[in-house]
């Protein structure tokens, strides 16, 4: 079957780094997303990775890995505004978005 | 780029009536539209494939008579919630998918629906 694991909540301080980790299995594999959600609103689109490697977008960079199955979002200097929901999604061979349950991160001052 | 509106924002009403829901993607053109349900504190959940010019394609547990979808043009897709009971109250939230790799989703910014 197809799944997608990340943790449920963390925890950080403002102005640390915090790396939210993400597998997935899926059935056949065109790419991988984050997406920020607050309370109450919908998904934003965050970054995307279909080949090996660190994508760096200013504070936020995105890492893949397809042998392991692995990706992670890494946030820099985190702000209060940075707590948020973060959900990871892998694209599947018929491009359907296979979603991970979202990993809700808390910001502490 | 790339935004979608859903309307209206926020519904409330009453028990055995219809809803029905707007998604446009206002700028880019979208074969292809997603339906997701949300309940609080819990993850997205997709209801349905909304394909322009097709019918849509349920997800399991998902009463296509119930949720009727309607993806009349390239940048409209909507969402009839009919014959609505209490718990069919959720966030109801569209995407639109780009038409071309890597085919990412944009979202709309949701309906919550209330039904007394």
């Amino acid at each position: 079957g197809q799944n997608i694991d990340q943790p449920t909540e963390m925890t950080a301080t403002e102005g640390a780094i915090v790396q939210i980790n993400c597998t997935y299995q899926t059935s056949g594999f065109n790419g991988l997303f984050w997406y920020q959600q607050h309370a109450g609103e919908a998904p934003t689109f965050l970054s995307y990775n279909v080949l090996d490697g660190l994508e760096e977008k200013g504070r936020f960079s995105s890492f893949l890995s397809r042998s392991k199955g692995y990706s992670y979002l890494l946030l820099k200097e985190l702000q209060m505004k940075d707590s948020a929901s973060y959900l990871c999604a892998a694209l599947d061979s018929n491009y359907q978005l296979i979603w991970g349950a979202g990993t809700k991160l808390i910001i502490k001052p | 780029g790339a935004v979608v509106s859903q309307h209206p924002s926020r519904v409330i009403c009453k028990s055995g009536t219809s809803v029905k829901i707007e998604c446009r993607s206002l700028d880019f053109q979208a074969t292809t539209m997603f339906w997701y349900r949300q309940f609080p504190k819990q993850s997205l959940m997709l209801m349905a494939t909304s394909n322009e010019g097709s019918k849509a394609t349920y997800e399991q547990g998902v009463e296509k008579d119930k949720f009727l979808i309607n993806h009349a043009s390239l940048t409209l897709s909507t969402l009839t919630v009919t014959s609505a009971h209490p718990e069919d109250s959720s966030f109801y939230i569209c995407s639109a998918r780009l038409d071309r790799e890597p085919y990412e989703q944009y979202f709309g910014p949701g309906t919550r629906l209330t039904v007394t």
